[in-house]
């Protein structure tokens, strides 16, 4: 099935510096991944649509300058939270869908998450 | 505006039994719901998928319903383990300003005592 790899898994970082995390699609290409950030007891909150070659679309409220998201290949899109605070410090998820088989028996595929802290 | 509730508290539940969780939404016109099992620190894992059009599914000790006059599905799980202990969520799939977007709920704990 497909696979999606999120690295790193955890970090943790000084407020004022920025962190990239990655997501990859390892069988299969993604031309549109979703990036979610999750606080604990709390729903996965859709941050942005990323699209390969093109602009990410960012949900409402969400800071595109503070959340950079490139989507530079059809395997790889990488989000970078800038000038990270505490208030950042959340789940980070992505995942993306494998357009080669029926979302109805395998649905969206995640990465195993990004636990963010900044101190 | 567009809400999907699920019943955040724990359901408790002895092994062996069906554990039935709910996933109520308003405000949205769903063209598929999904059932996706989270565990701490993890991403979610599929589960189901039901299209607006369907009733039931099923899939091994698993079955999804959907009532789109409700705007109610239920998920159960038969002859439940303590390896079905996890957060189960309730997604919701359609289009929004020309895109595929999938809206979470905030997810239910389910425990499966031994």
């Amino acid at each position: 099935g497909a696979v999606v790899s999120q690295h790193p898994s955890w970090v943790i970082c000084k407020s004022g510096t920025s962190v990239k995390i990655e997501c990859r699609s390892l069988d299969f290409q993604a031309t549109t991944m979703f990036w979610y950030r999750q606080f604990p007891k709390q729903s996965l909150m859709l941050m942005a649509t990323s699209n390969e070659g093109s602009k990410a679309t960012y949900e409402q409220g969400v800071e595109k300058d503070k959340f950079l998201i490139n989507h530079a290949s059809l395997t790889l899109s990488t989000l970078t939270v800038t000038s990270a605070h505490p208030e950042d410090s959340s789940f980070y998820i992505c995942s993306a869908r494998d357009r080669g088989q029926a979302i109805s028996n395998y649905g969206y595929t995640f990465g195993s998450g990004t636990r963010l802290t900044v101190v | 505006s567009q809400k999907i509730e699920q019943n955040s508290e724990a359901l408790n539940i002895q092994e062996g039994k069906t554990a039935t969780l709910t996933c109520n939404y308003t405000n949205y016109s769903p063209a598929y719901l999904q059932w996706y099992r989270q565990d701490p620190g993890r991403g979610p894992v599929f589960l189901l998928l039901i299209r607006e059009n369907e009733k039931e599914k099923r899939k091994e000790r698993l079955k999804v319903t959907f009532d789109t006059t409700l705007k109610q599905s239920l998920f159960h799980i038969t002859a439940s383990q303590p390896a079905d202990s996890a957060t189960y969520l309730c997604a919701l799939g359609g289009y929004s300003g020309g895109y595929q977007k999938v809206t979470f709920g905030i997810g239910t704990k389910l425990q499966v005592i031994p």
